[in-house]
């Protein structure tokens, strides 16, 4: 299957820094990225949808000037967690669509990115 | 609201033994998409189901969609200890755009 990195995989940063995380398609062009929160034991909670070229779509609840996302390239989505707190702490995970045809597609995610705010 | 509802939520188990995790929803999706996921890590797609009916084996794992698209299943057979990790399905449309994933299925396979 296709190939989604995310870097960095861990990051520890004092409260009130920002902290940004890049998610790329390796071996295949995404229009579109998704990234996604993770708490332990939890599902995947889907925070906004980036389009290559235009703003992101964030989802309900999701503070879109304090998670900013820039989609500037065909293989390359960023998450910026601007002044983060403790309460931002989680795994967060990027995932790229490849679209197959047919009305067909498939989301290939990175490893993720486990962010400690002390 | 929770599109996609997967049972159980956690299951633990003996080596050997057969399982089955459910994921049904009252939307109806182009595609389903069952994916496992180990800790620190990201989700790794298992399969992808499209039309209503369809079967699709991955060694000991069965997946089936149902006729309708709205819910499907997994099964392992003969559960080793490396199926451990965290079950999950998503569905393609249904009304959102992306992925809408069931809350998981934490499984433990015990020796």
């Amino acid at each position: 299957g296709a190939v989604v990195s995310q870097h960095p995989s861990w990051v520890i940063c004092k409260s009130g820094t920002s902290v940004k995380i890049e998610c790329r398609s390796l071996d295949f062009q995404a229009t579109t990225m998704f990234w996604y929160r993770q708490f332990p034991k939890q599902s995947l909670m889907l925070m906004a949808t980036s389009n290559e070229g235009s703003k992101a779509t964030y989802e309900q609840g999701v503070e879109k000037d304090k998670f900013l996302i820039n989609h500037a390239s065909l293989t390359l989505s960023t998450l910026t967690v601007t002044s983060a707190h403790p309460e931002d702490s989680s795994f967060y995970i990027c995932s790229a669509r490849d679209q197959l045809g047919q009305g067909l597609e498939t989301q290939y995610f990175g490893p993720g990115t486990r962010l400690l705010v002390l | 609201t929770q599109l996609l509802e997967q049972s159980p939520q956690f299951l633990s188990i003996q080596e050997g033994e057969n399982l089955t995790v459910y994921c049904n929803s009252s939307s109806v999706f182009s595609s389903l998409q069952w994916y496992r996921q180990e800790p620190g890590e990201g989700p790794v797609l298992l399969v992808t189901v499209v039309t209503g009916g369809e079967v699709k084996k991955l060694k000991r794992l069965t997946f089936q969609f149902g006729d309708a698209r709205k819910d499907s299943s997994l099964h392992i057979t003969a559960a080793q200890p490396g199926d451990t990790g965290l079950y999950l399905c998503a569905g393609v449309g249904g009304g959102a755009d992306g992925l809408t994933f069931g809350k998981g299925t934490h499984l433990i396979i015990q020796p």
